[in-house]
């Protein structure tokens, strides 16, 4: 166990539909990094936030947006959603930003667009 | 784009070692290797991570060499539910997201 949790776990829903991920970090973390696993793309860096900032942006598309809320958890925010919109989404955490800091992934919540 | 390569697989008998090699040639001085696993669909697991010197913990130990254009992880005695994909990673300087290849799908066999 990680320590960062991911809710919910699986996640079925529409084409055309809004869905909100959340992640909790790990108790003391400030950084919270998004990332998506699909069949075909592998694992993808999308956002990272840091004490309620961005602070960078990977291959995320206009439709998702993040936020990182005062006591530090995350949401992801996924709309207008497309069949390739499905795969796994997992949240990691860190103390803070830094070459030497090691990243904690969640669970992952699994997203099916039918 | 990953700046690693690593084999795409490799399988290890239980109880022996398991040395997975990971290439990265055009790694900066500053830049750290990270590894990871994936059993299954699971969150990726941190094994261990390194800069210039040889790295060791619970699970692994991390051998990098003098150029750090390479590097091995080493699974000293491998068990079933090692089994998973290993991946090898350059933490990316600027942004800190770590940039996944494909890695390594290690089967250990009884």
């Amino acid at each position: 166990d990680s320590g960062v949790t991911q809710t919910p776990k699986h996640l079925i829903t529409a084409t055309g539909q809004r869905v909100t991920l959340r992640c909790s970090p790990r108790s003391g973390d400030l950084s919270v990094y998004w990332y998506q696993q699909s069949l075909d793309q592998g694992l993808q860096f999308l956002i990272h936030y840091y004490n309620g900032e961005e602070r960078a942006k990977g291959n995320i598309l206009e439709r998702f947006s993040a936020q990182q809320f005062p006591d530090l958890h995350s949401e992801l925010n996924l709309s207008s959603l497309e069949l390739g919109d499905s795969a796994l989404y997992f949240c990691a955490s860190s103390v803070a930003p830094g070459l030497g800091d090691t990243q904690y992934f969640g669970p992952g919540t699994r997203l099916t667009v039918l | 784009d990953a700046k690693t390569t690593q084999p795409t697989s490799m399988d290890c008998a239980e109880g022996r070692a398991a040395n997975l090699p990971c290439n990265h040639s055009t790694i900066s001085g500053n830049e750290y290797v990270y590894w990871y696993r994936q059993i299954h669909s699971q969150g990726p697991q941190y094994i261990i991570h390194g800069l210039k010197n040889n790295e060791t913990n619970e699970m692994a130990s991390l051998i990098i060499t003098e150029d750090r254009k390479s590097s091995t992880l080493i699974l000293p005695h491998a068990t079933l539910r090692d089994t998973a994909v290993y991946y090898c990673i350059v933490r990316d300087y600027n942004t800190d997201k770590l940039i996944f290849g494909t890695g390594t799908r290690l089967q250990v066999f009884p």
